[in-house]
């Protein structure tokens, strides 16, 4: 299976700073047929499901707001929120689906200072 | 404004088999062109992905629960179905469906749409 790695497991960040969750594959996760890696980002508030924010790596899903962008190829990603809000405040996971069983990484938790 | 939701018994006792029904509404599209994947996610093992069923029947599992897992799809009703079989408290958590649709591109991209979750507890 591939292993996604999140780093920090959770991260207090101010109003308004900015917040960077890393993720890291197993192996590549980039296909050169389409040029795309098969990467998603999910923010996960208490009670209610995963809910999708970027996929492709660095498309964001219609009606994210543009402080949520996704960077990064091949085996390493980054997740950031330009200015936190305190909307914001969740668990953030990637996923991979370029080869089954899709899997997660473990998760971040990104709180307000 | 295209819903799921997940239904089904509570609590199953260990060995037998757990059920789940995630029911899809409000899709007046004509697409058919989706996964459907199961995704349960326990304070244990974080989210896990069991396997997936396209609307036209093909599927995909993990190979860690392929022996136990059966799915299936009616999209007629608006049904597709889950089944675990001979189940351990280590299968106790929150049972997710979840919707893949395919982009312009014709990939799969990633799941756009979840049901609120279903709690299955396995207990005598």
């Amino acid at each position: 299976d591939t292993v996604l790695t999140q780093s920090p497991d959770s991260l207090t960040v101010s109003l308004g700073e900015r917040a960077t969750i890393n993720c890291k594959s197993s192996q590549t996760i980039f296909y050169s047929s389409n040029s795309k890696n098969f990467l998603a980002w999910y923010q996960q508030k208490p009670g209610q499901p995963p809910k999708l924010l970027i996929y492709w790596a660095s498309t964001r899903e219609s009606g994210v707001p543009d402080r949520f962008s996704g960077s990064g190829s091949g085996t390493d990603f980054t997740l950031t929120i330009s200015s936190l809000q305190a909307e914001d405040v969740a668990v953030y996971y990637c996923q991979q689906y370029f080869t089954t069983p899709w899997t997660f990484g473990q998760g971040t938790k990104v709180e307000i200072k | 404004q295209v819903q799921l939701q997940e239904s089904g018994p509570g609590l199953v006792k260990p060995s037998q088999t757990l059920s789940l029904t995630c029911t899809v509404s409000g899709d007046s599209s004509t697409s058919d062109d989706y996964y459907w994947s199961w995704i349960r996610q326990s304070a244990g093992k974080g989210l896990e992905w069991i396997g997936r069923i396209h609307t036209r029947g093909s599927t995909n599992y993990n190979p860690s629960l392929k022996s136990r897992i059966t799915m299936s799809v009616e999209m007629s009703n608006g049904h597709i179905s889950l089944k675990l079989s001979s189940v351990t408290a280590t299968d106790t958590a929150v049972y997710y469906c979840a919707r893949e649709p395919r982009d312009t591109g014709g990939w799969y991209r990633g799941f756009d749409l979840w049901g609120q979750g279903a709690l299955v507890t396995v207990s005598s």
